[in-house]
């Protein structure tokens, strides 16, 4: 079956670590996405690429770095830049374009500072 | 300013009865897309239905309906017939059209969440 496949699915990480949360998907689609949420709170955008060897920072890009080296795949790098990186991350993807195609995500990789 | 505003507290509803989950946004793109998600506790995203800004009738999913009022700039989500696992976190999203691609990604509303009562 298609889908999103985010690893691992908790993650811890000591102060001054890079870590990376990988993203892998065959569904075929163009676009992919990294959004950050916090306890209670929306999803806030990281970075997106909607075509491989490109991406662009979101809102919240500050500490974070991507690669887009295949379509399938968009890992992405909390650096030790990144002051308070605790958080659930989800990944997704989209058909490339406009209009009614909304994503598909990942279960999600949740992220803590030891 | 907010592109997605979702501002009730904690919802609770008596399962069998029907829950409206308000969303209102804002644009000036003619053309954009609103979409609901679902967020159990387990985290992942579900998709429950889409609304196009050019659609002439409500979507409806099942279970799910959508009451969009274009003028009003709102894209309520009704939950008829309520089950306990409907009991989750609910996201309002846009998918603005813009002209160069930029805007294509979606901007999420804070959330609401949904607690269903036996």
């Amino acid at each position: 079956d298609g889908g999103i496949t985010q690893s691992p699915k908790y993650l811890f990480r000591k102060e001054g670590q890079n870590v990376t949360l990988s993203c892998e998907q065959n569904l075929n689609h163009d676009a992919m996405y990294w959004y950050r949420q916090d306890p209670g709170q929306g999803l806030r955008l990281i970075y997106y690429s909607q075509i491989v060897n490109d991406f662009q920072k979101g809102d919240i890009a500050e500490g974070y770095s991507v690669s887009r080296e295949k379509k399938e795949s968009f890992p992405l790098t909390v650096t030790s830049a990144q002051k308070n990186p605790t958080a659930f991350y989800l990944c997704a993807s989209s058909r490339s374009g406009q209009g009614e195609y909304g994503y598909t995500f990942g279960s999600g990789t949740r992220l803590t500072v030891v | 300013a907010q592109k997605i505003t979702q501002t009730q507290p904690g919802m609770f509803v008596q399962e069998k009865e029907a829950v409206t989950l308000d969303c209102t946004y804002d644009t000036s793109d003619p053309s954009y897309g609103l979409f609901w998600y679902k967020q159990p506790s387990s985290g992942e995203m579900i998709f429950l239905i889409y609304q196009g800004s050019y659609d002439q009738q409500n979507a409806t999913e099942g279970r799910y309906s959508l009451n969009f009022q274009k003028a009003r700039k709102s894209a309520n989500l009704v939950i008829s017939a309520s089950q306990l696992g409907d009991s989750a976190m609910y996201f309002c999203a846009m998918r603005e059209k813009g002209y160069t691609g930029a805007n294509s990604k979606l901007t999420f509303g804070k959330g609401i969440t949904l607690s269903v009562r036996p």
